[in-house]
């Protein structure tokens, strides 16, 4: 069965410092999130993503997040400054269409010292 | 905005008992869907079961139910012969329409013992 991957699956970095989380979204979806969660709590919405532009995007997701489909199979999310509070779970989803369900990657945990 | 509320932190059940678990939201919408997602310790989002407003029925999936009160605005999940593999964290979702973010309620932790 096809599935959203998600690479790496821990990422540690140092406040400051630029991170780019990495997703393949299942081959024939076409709609692509990201979402965090900070340990303990809700699953937040960042950024939703279509044809090649971003669709919506929270008030979390300001000018340090940035999105990316590179090369048509990758989705990547950069974080341009990482700060303490940055570190959360970050998951990425994927959706076929209008009427679809979203399917979530693993996750890659983002630890900032 | 749309809101989702899970008023209920931690539910404990006993295997092979029934259990549900309450979620309300906030909407203006008439066009949109309901989820339920399960988040084992591995914090992997595996959806659940899920509910389009427009339809009167009430989602199933195997053991698991929903009762879904549109003028109420109330979603809650039954699991039925509750089961180990059933301890996880639940989280309630909400969906404008068919193609845009999912609203998340704060989850219900939910534990089963023997």
């Amino acid at each position: 069965e096809p599935e959203v991957t998600q690479t790496p699956s821990h990422q540690v970095t140092q406040m400051g410092q630029e991170v780019i989380l990495r997703c393949v979204p299942i081959s024939n979806h076409l709609y692509f999130y990201w979402y965090r969660q900070i340990l303990g709590q809700k699953v937040e919405f960042l950024v939703s993503f279509y044809n090649n532009e971003i669709s919506e995007k929270s008030e979390i997701f300001d000018d340090q997040f940035s999105v990316e489909r590179p090369d048509g199979s990758n989705f990547t999310l950069k974080i341009r400054s990482t700060k303490l509070e940055d570190s959360a779970m970050y998951f990425c989803a994927s959706l076929q269409g209008e009427d679809y369900e979203q399917y979530f990657g693993p996750g890659t945990r983002l630890t900032v010292t | 905005a749309q809101t989702v509320t899970q008023s209920q932190p931690e539910m404990s059940v006993q295997e092979a008992e029934t259990v549900t678990l309450s979620c309300t939201y906030d909407t203006s919408e008439s066009d949109y869907y309901l989820f339920w997602y399960k988040q084992p310790p591995s914090r992997q989002m595996i959806l659940v079961i899920r509910q389009e407003a427009y339809k009167q029925q009430n989602a199933t999936e195997n053991r698991f139910s929903v009762n879904f009160q549109k003028a109420a605005k109330s979603f809650s999940l039954k699991i039925s012969d509750s089961q180990l593999g059933d301890a996880a964290m639940y989280f309630c979702a909400y969906r404008r329409g068919t193609a845009s973010k999912l609203t998340f309620g704060t989850g219900t932790r939910l534990q089963v013992t023997l």
